[in-house]
Protein backbone atom coordinates (compact mmCIF):
# COMPACT_ATOMS: atom_id res chain seq x y z
CA UNK A 1 0.00 0.00 0.00
CA UNK A 2 1.15 3.43 -0.66
CA UNK A 3 1.46 5.59 2.39
CA UNK A 4 3.92 8.11 4.30
CA UNK A 5 4.48 8.31 7.80
CA UNK A 6 5.63 11.32 9.50
CA UNK A 7 7.15 10.21 13.06
CA UNK A 8 6.36 12.85 15.32
CA UNK A 9 3.33 15.08 15.46
CA UNK A 10 4.29 17.86 17.40
CA UNK A 11 8.17 18.96 18.52
CA UNK A 12 9.02 22.28 20.48
CA UNK A 13 12.05 23.95 20.10
CA UNK A 14 14.10 26.52 21.29
CA UNK A 15 15.90 28.96 18.79
CA UNK A 16 19.16 28.32 17.28
CA UNK A 17 18.49 24.13 18.13
CA UNK A 18 19.06 21.52 15.20
CA UNK A 19 15.64 19.91 13.55
CA UNK A 20 15.28 16.59 12.23
CA UNK A 21 11.53 15.57 11.17
CA UNK A 22 11.20 11.96 10.15
CA UNK A 23 9.40 10.86 6.89
CA UNK A 24 9.33 7.07 5.84
CA UNK A 25 7.21 6.36 2.81
CA UNK A 26 5.96 2.96 1.07
CA UNK A 27 5.64 2.99 -2.83
CA UNK A 28 6.60 0.79 -5.40
CA UNK A 29 7.32 3.13 -8.54
CA UNK A 30 9.95 5.75 -8.93
CA UNK A 31 10.04 7.87 -5.94
CA UNK A 32 9.63 11.88 -6.59
CA UNK A 33 9.23 13.04 -2.32
CA UNK A 34 8.37 16.83 -1.19
CA UNK A 35 8.09 18.56 1.85
CA UNK A 36 5.34 21.47 2.12
CA UNK A 37 5.04 23.67 4.82
CA UNK A 38 1.87 26.05 6.16
CA UNK A 39 2.98 28.89 8.35
CA UNK A 40 0.05 30.04 10.08
CA UNK A 41 -3.04 31.40 8.14
CA UNK A 42 -0.79 31.00 4.87
CA UNK A 43 -1.39 28.06 2.63
CA UNK A 44 0.92 25.28 1.54
CA UNK A 45 4.55 25.85 -0.17
CA UNK A 46 6.81 23.65 -1.47
CA UNK A 47 10.14 23.56 1.01
CA UNK A 48 11.93 20.75 -1.42
CA UNK A 49 11.91 18.14 -3.38
CA UNK A 50 13.53 15.33 -4.60
CA UNK A 51 13.42 13.89 -8.43
CA UNK A 52 16.79 11.84 -9.18
CA UNK A 53 20.20 12.47 -8.59
CA UNK A 54 22.30 14.28 -5.30
CA UNK A 55 20.11 12.53 -2.71
CA UNK A 56 20.77 15.51 -0.71
CA UNK A 57 18.77 18.07 -1.38
CA UNK A 58 18.62 21.26 -0.27
CA UNK A 59 15.23 24.28 -0.61
CA UNK A 60 14.78 27.22 1.39
CA UNK A 61 15.12 29.52 3.95
CA UNK A 62 18.28 26.84 4.56
CA UNK A 63 16.22 23.21 4.75
CA UNK A 64 17.62 20.22 3.08
CA UNK A 65 16.13 16.65 3.09
CA UNK A 66 18.25 13.26 2.96
CA UNK A 67 16.56 10.45 0.51
CA UNK A 68 17.98 7.63 1.78
CA UNK A 69 16.82 4.88 -0.33
CA UNK A 70 17.30 1.51 1.46
CA UNK A 71 15.72 3.04 4.59
CA UNK A 72 12.91 4.49 2.36
CA UNK A 73 13.17 7.45 4.32
CA UNK A 74 13.39 11.12 3.38
CA UNK A 75 14.02 13.21 6.63
CA UNK A 76 13.93 17.25 6.65
CA UNK A 77 16.59 18.88 8.66
CA UNK A 78 17.59 22.64 9.63
CA UNK A 79 21.14 23.14 11.71
CA UNK A 80 19.81 26.62 13.30
CA UNK A 81 15.72 27.24 13.80
CA UNK A 82 14.69 30.45 13.94
CA UNK A 83 11.17 31.00 15.53
CA UNK A 84 9.40 31.99 12.09
CA UNK A 85 10.27 28.68 11.36
CA UNK A 86 7.13 27.79 13.23
CA UNK A 87 4.59 25.97 10.98
CA UNK A 88 3.23 22.68 10.10
CA UNK A 89 5.41 20.66 8.18
CA UNK A 90 4.20 17.61 5.04
CA UNK A 91 5.66 15.11 3.61
CA UNK A 92 4.95 13.78 0.38
CA UNK A 93 5.00 11.48 -2.52
CA UNK A 94 3.98 11.65 -5.67
CA UNK A 95 2.08 8.54 -6.81
CA UNK A 96 1.09 7.87 -10.04
CA UNK A 97 0.53 11.73 -10.12
CA UNK A 98 -1.16 12.26 -7.27
CA UNK A 99 0.71 13.22 -4.06
CA UNK A 100 0.22 10.88 -0.63
CA UNK A 101 1.05 13.02 2.13
CA UNK A 102 1.83 12.22 5.59
CA UNK A 103 -0.10 13.06 8.84
CA UNK A 104 2.00 16.27 9.34
CA UNK A 105 4.22 17.58 11.76
CA UNK A 106 3.73 20.86 13.86
CA UNK A 107 6.49 22.62 14.50
CA UNK A 108 6.68 25.06 17.22
CA UNK A 109 9.53 27.77 17.96
CA UNK A 110 9.86 29.43 20.99
CA UNK A 111 11.87 32.36 20.96
CA UNK B 1 2.26 35.95 -11.39
CA UNK B 2 -0.89 34.93 -9.94
CA UNK B 3 -1.02 31.93 -8.21
CA UNK B 4 -3.93 29.37 -7.88
CA UNK B 5 -7.03 31.06 -6.38
CA UNK B 6 -10.25 28.98 -4.79
CA UNK B 7 -13.12 30.39 -3.70
CA UNK B 8 -15.19 30.74 -1.65
CA UNK B 9 -12.46 30.50 1.07
CA UNK B 10 -14.71 29.88 3.73
CA UNK B 11 -18.18 28.10 3.57
CA UNK B 12 -20.66 27.32 5.83
CA UNK B 13 -24.34 25.39 4.89
CA UNK B 14 -26.76 23.12 6.36
CA UNK B 15 -26.46 19.40 6.35
CA UNK B 16 -28.52 18.30 3.24
CA UNK B 17 -27.40 21.63 0.98
CA UNK B 18 -25.25 21.45 -2.04
CA UNK B 19 -22.14 23.56 -1.78
CA UNK B 20 -19.84 23.71 -5.22
CA UNK B 21 -16.27 24.83 -4.84
CA UNK B 22 -14.22 26.30 -7.53
CA UNK B 23 -10.61 26.35 -8.06
CA UNK B 24 -8.82 29.18 -10.63
CA UNK B 25 -5.47 27.24 -11.68
CA UNK B 26 -2.47 28.67 -12.49
CA UNK B 27 -2.74 30.02 -15.94
CA UNK B 28 -1.16 27.79 -18.66
CA UNK B 29 -1.25 24.55 -16.08
CA UNK B 30 -2.26 21.26 -17.67
CA UNK B 31 -2.88 19.20 -14.64
CA UNK B 32 -5.13 20.52 -11.43
CA UNK B 33 -5.72 18.01 -8.10
CA UNK B 34 -8.06 18.35 -5.56
CA UNK B 35 -7.58 17.40 -2.30
CA UNK B 36 -9.46 16.82 1.32
CA UNK B 37 -7.32 17.91 4.98
CA UNK B 38 -9.59 17.21 7.55
CA UNK B 39 -8.53 18.59 10.75
CA UNK B 40 -4.86 17.48 12.35
CA UNK B 41 -4.32 15.31 8.85
CA UNK B 42 -2.34 15.81 5.72
CA UNK B 43 -4.32 16.58 2.80
CA UNK B 44 -5.91 13.44 1.10
CA UNK B 45 -5.92 13.42 -2.85
CA UNK B 46 -9.39 13.29 -3.96
CA UNK B 47 -9.35 13.60 -7.93
CA UNK B 48 -7.06 15.24 -10.99
CA UNK B 49 -7.33 16.47 -14.26
CA UNK B 50 -5.10 16.90 -17.30
CA UNK B 51 -7.08 19.65 -19.55
CA UNK B 52 -10.27 18.83 -19.68
CA UNK B 53 -10.43 15.34 -18.97
CA UNK B 54 -10.77 13.63 -15.18
CA UNK B 55 -7.42 10.98 -15.31
CA UNK B 56 -8.20 9.80 -11.81
CA UNK B 57 -11.26 10.04 -9.31
CA UNK B 58 -10.27 7.08 -7.35
CA UNK B 59 -10.22 9.41 -4.08
CA UNK B 60 -13.34 10.69 -4.67
CA UNK B 61 -15.27 9.04 -1.37
CA UNK B 62 -18.85 8.59 -2.65
CA UNK B 63 -21.00 9.76 -5.25
CA UNK B 64 -22.31 12.54 -3.86
CA UNK B 65 -18.71 13.72 -4.93
CA UNK B 66 -18.10 15.14 -8.37
CA UNK B 67 -15.30 17.00 -10.22
CA UNK B 68 -15.73 19.20 -13.85
CA UNK B 69 -13.08 21.04 -15.09
CA UNK B 70 -15.37 21.62 -18.94
CA UNK B 71 -12.52 24.44 -20.25
CA UNK B 72 -9.45 22.90 -19.10
CA UNK B 73 -9.10 25.73 -16.63
CA UNK B 74 -11.21 26.39 -13.67
CA UNK B 75 -12.58 23.59 -12.19
CA UNK B 76 -15.57 23.24 -9.85
CA UNK B 77 -15.81 20.34 -6.89
CA UNK B 78 -19.19 19.42 -5.91
CA UNK B 79 -20.99 17.72 -3.09
CA UNK B 80 -24.47 17.23 -2.85
CA UNK B 81 -26.37 16.13 0.06
CA UNK B 82 -23.55 17.60 2.36
CA UNK B 83 -23.14 15.76 5.44
CA UNK B 84 -21.23 16.41 8.94
CA UNK B 85 -18.52 14.53 8.27
CA UNK B 86 -17.90 16.42 4.87
CA UNK B 87 -16.81 19.19 7.04
CA UNK B 88 -12.66 20.12 6.28
CA UNK B 89 -10.23 22.38 4.17
CA UNK B 90 -10.57 21.37 0.33
CA UNK B 91 -7.47 22.13 -1.25
CA UNK B 92 -6.28 22.53 -5.41
CA UNK B 93 -3.54 22.17 -6.48
CA UNK B 94 -1.94 22.94 -10.23
CA UNK B 95 1.20 21.52 -12.11
CA UNK B 96 2.69 22.44 -15.42
CA UNK B 97 2.60 19.28 -17.17
CA UNK B 98 0.67 15.80 -16.59
CA UNK B 99 1.96 12.84 -15.63
CA UNK B 100 4.07 10.79 -18.07
CA UNK B 101 6.14 14.36 -18.90
CA UNK B 102 9.64 15.09 -17.41
CA UNK B 103 9.29 14.61 -13.66
CA UNK B 104 10.72 18.07 -12.31
CA UNK B 105 7.14 19.69 -13.75
CA UNK B 106 4.83 17.48 -11.85
CA UNK B 107 5.47 19.69 -8.91
CA UNK B 108 2.09 20.95 -7.79
CA UNK B 109 1.08 24.43 -6.54
CA UNK B 110 -1.67 24.80 -4.43
CA UNK B 111 -4.22 27.25 -3.59
CA UNK B 112 -5.22 28.92 0.08
CA UNK B 113 -8.22 26.27 0.15
CA UNK B 114 -11.97 26.06 0.85
CA UNK B 115 -12.91 25.65 4.60
CA UNK B 116 -15.96 24.03 4.45
CA UNK B 117 -18.19 23.50 7.86
CA UNK B 118 -21.91 21.42 7.73
CA UNK B 119 -23.75 22.17 10.20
Amino acid sequence: AQSVSQHNHHVILSEAASLELGCNYSYGGTVNLFWYVQYPGQHLQLLLKYFSGDPLVKGIKGFEAEFIKSKFSFNLRKPSVQWSDTAEYFCAVNAGGKLIFGQGTELSVKP
Amino acid sequence: GAGVSQSPRYKVTKRGQDVALRCDPISGHVSLYWYRQALGQGPEFLTYFNYEAQQDKSGLPNDRFSAERPEGSISTLTIQRTEQRDSAMYRCASSPRGQGAISSYNEQFFGPGTRLTVL
